[in-house]
């Protein structure tokens, strides 16, 4: 599967809009693009997927380019409960998907 | 259940002694995995059930770690004679289908510590 590379952390203020960014240089065509987040003491809790173009949801978006060698996750208006680690993970359409995470990225969101 | 539940939450063993962990996953989701997350790293893949089938088990550490589903709903992942390294969360995720398309929902974990 594709390595991902994302920022190990990042800080924000309350009402700002958030961009994280993901590079996967080595994705497949098969490969979808996830999004978890992850509270302290907690599972994981997926966000967001998506193969190419625009994603959105009630949580977030998803930005994927044409290449599909980079996605962002963005978050709009962050509010304090949002600090969390944000995964990204290539995951493979196939059977027996288990997902392979990185260090993720630490948002950090202050008042 | 509304979610995935896991118990113990905590469990404090001493070295060398034998832990079980179970998992109840979400009623009807074919595909079950366990993940071992140490402190300050993401999880890491265990093994993985698609029903009471035990189709890939290439995450587990050493052969002191068995996992089984023998009914295809509730888990248990035991670890044998544990030693320190073993300390860690460890996760049970499930989901509907198998494939990447499938999210994953995760139970809140079982935080072993082995003094």
């Amino acid at each position: 599967l594709a390595k991902t590379t994302q920022p190990i952390s990042m800080d924000s203020y309350e009402g700002q809009e958030v961009n994280i960014t993901c590079s996967h240089n080595n994705i497949a065509t098969n490969d979808y693009i996830t999004w978890y987040q992850q509270f302290p003491s907690q599972g994981p809790r997926f966000i967001i997927q998506g193969y190419k173009t625009k994603v959105t949801n009630e949580v977030a978006s998803l930005f994927i380019p044409a290449d599909r060698k980079s996605s962002t996750l963005s978050l709009p208006r962050v509010s304090l409960s949002d600090t969390a680690v944000y995964y990204c993970l290539v995951t493979f359409t196939g059977g027996g998907n288990k997902l392979t995470f990185g260090t993720g990225t630490q948002l950090k969101v202050e008042l | 259940g509304a979610g995935v539940s896991q118990s113990p939450r905590y469990k404090v063993a001493k070295r060398g002694q034998d832990v079980a962990l179970r998992c109840d996953p979400i009623s009807g989701h074919v595909s079950l995995f366990w993940y071992q997350q140490a402190l300050g790293q993401g999880p890491e893949f265990l093994t993985y059930f698609q029903n009471e089938a035990q189709l890939d088990k290439s995450g587990l550490p050493s052969d002191r770690f068995f996992a089984e589903r023998p009914e295809g709903s509730v888990s248990t992942l035991k670890i044998q004679r544990t030693q320190q390294e073993d300390s860690a969360v460890y996760l049970c995720a499930s989901s509907l289908g198998s494939g990447g398309k499938y999210e994953q929902y995760f139970g809140p974990g079982t935080r072993l510590t082995v003094t």
